[in-house]
């Protein structure tokens, strides 16, 4: 069964702070991983990750993969209190249609 | 339309009606996948459609769940006899591309039906 695993489960940091999330994953047929951001609405996706090693950048959010060790990690730097937000990753398997989702890190950015 | 909408935003019901809940995809959109969120956990799979066939329903928790998508873009997630334990926020995707095509893709999510079961 497809499992992904997120971590920490919440942190609280500091206006100005840069933050590291992490997410670990086993999949069968990997096709590829995805960041999700989730305020009070949907998720609104931000990342989709396919090869190793290629680091994907959005103003302050980058994010890259490491399919050696199954894992993915998404950074904040100079972090705002809008970033705070429930961060969500989320694998598709090839062919399966299906993503699995983390269950999300709880970023709260204090001013 | 500008988004994946869903409908009822908000839905109370008692223990044992049944519930029908809308989702409107992307226009154009070849798949729309149902989920299931419960408070503080990521969402879950249910189910999802290419076109007007279900593919997989593999992660509907039981029999009195049932999904439909008739004419391959508006979909009907429906539950019969609820529970209270199927009370959660209920919600749907809709991606561009057919799964089965090479490349990834990337799912677009409703703002979800929130269901209380009281």
């Amino acid at each position: 069964e497809d499992k992904v695993v997120q971590s920490p489960l919440s942190l609280v940091v500091h206006e100005g702070d840069t933050v590291t999330l992490n997410c670990s994953y086993e999949v069968t047929n990997f096709r590829s991983l995805l960041w999700y951001k989730q305020e009070k609405k949907a998720p609104t996706f931000l990342f989709m990750l396919t090869s190793s090693g290629i680091e994907k950048k959005s103003g302050r959010l980058s994010s890259i993969l490491d399919k050696k060790e199954l894992s993915s990690i998404l950074n904040i730097t100079a972090t705002q209190t809008g970033d705070s937000a429930i961060y969500l990753c989320a694998v598709e398997a090839t062919n399966a249609g299906k993503s699995t989702f983390g269950d999300g890190t709880t970023l709260t950015v204090k001013p | 339309g500008a988004g994946v909408s869903q409908s009822p935003r908000y839905k109370v019901t008692k223990r044992g009606q049944d519930v029908a809940l809308r989702c409107d995809p992307i226009s154009g959109h070849v798949s729309l996948y149902w989920y299931r969120q419960a408070l503080g956990q990521g969402p879950e799979f249910l189910t999802y459609f290419n076109y007007e066939a279900q593919q997989d329903k593999s992660g509907l928790p039981n029999d009195r769940f049932s999904a439909e998508r008739p004419e391959g873009s508006i979909s009907t997630l429906t539950i019969q006899r609820t529970e209270q334990r199927d009370s959660a926020m209920y919600r749907c995707a809709s991606s561009a591309k057919h799964p089965g095509l090479a490349g990834p893709d990337t799912q677009y999510f409703g703002p979800g039906t929130r269901l209380t079961v009281l």
